[in-house]
């Protein structure tokens, strides 16, 4: 079965810094990967995925994420953060057994502050 | 072009009440997908559905649950003899295919369970 991993719970970060989401993944096969943000009693929304081709996926709101097959990751970053970014942001990964059911990380709360 | 709608947003219920969470696809959705959070928690894949189709049901409670998605109007998800742990917030997702499509998800319908 797969599973999705998301090591920090919250990550604090400085408007105008760069800004890592760390994802890694256990899946057989090859992976198909998504990130999602949630903001507070919303609906998640979709930022990228990660199908095939190109390692680095750009995304929506001038996120990107780093596909590594070696080390199972496929973390978020952005360049330059905004207090709007601020939010719960979700990894997650396809059903390889022929399904197409999400299975999601537990969440990372990102917190940019001024 | 609007988005999942879900409707109830929100939905208290006694325990022992029956609950029905509503889910219309985006236009040109065929594919249906319900998840639930629990707080402090990631979503959990429940079921998914085509046009008058179950596909998957794996993530399903083997009672007192069950969902559908009729040839003509919304997805129902429902629950019946509500308890207290069913209090959670349920989100539809759906999709225009299945295989590694992108899914979009609903606002959320958040039960609560007195």
């Amino acid at each position: 079965a797969q599973s999705v991993a998301q090591p920090e719970d919250q990550v604090n970060v400085a408007e105008g810094n760069p800004l890592t989401v760390k994802c890694t993944y256990s899946v057989s096969g090859n992976p198909y990967l998504f990130w999602y943000v949630q903001y507070p009693n919303r609906g998640l929304q979709f930022l990228l995925k990660y199908i095939t081709g190109d390692n680095l996926v750009k995304g929506s709101y001038g996120f990107e994420a780093e596909f590594n097959k070696s080390q199972t990751s496929f973390h978020l970053k952005k360049p330059s953060a905004l207090v709007s970014d601020s939010a719960l942001y979700f990894c997650a990964v396809r059903d390889t057994g022929g399904g197409n059911k999400l299975t999601f990380g537990t969440g990372t709360q990102l917190k940019v502050e001024l | 072009n609007a988005g999942v709608m879900q409707n109830p947003r929100h939905l208290v219920r006694r325990r022992g009440q029956e609950a029905r969470l509503r889910c219309s696809p985006m236009k040109g959705h065929s594919h249906v997908y319900w998840y639930r959070q629990l707080p402090e928690e990631g979503l959990k894949f429940m079921v998914y559905l085509q046009k008058e189709n179950i596909i998957d049901e794996s993530g399903m409670p083997k009672e007192r649950f069950s969902a559908e998605f009729p040839k003509e109007g919304p997805s129902i998800l429902r629950i019946q003899q509500v308890v207290r742990g069913d209090s959670a917030a349920y989100f539809c997702a759906s999709s225009p295919r299945g295989q590694g499509e992108t899914q979009y998800f609903g606002p959320g319908t958040r039960l609560l369970v007195l």
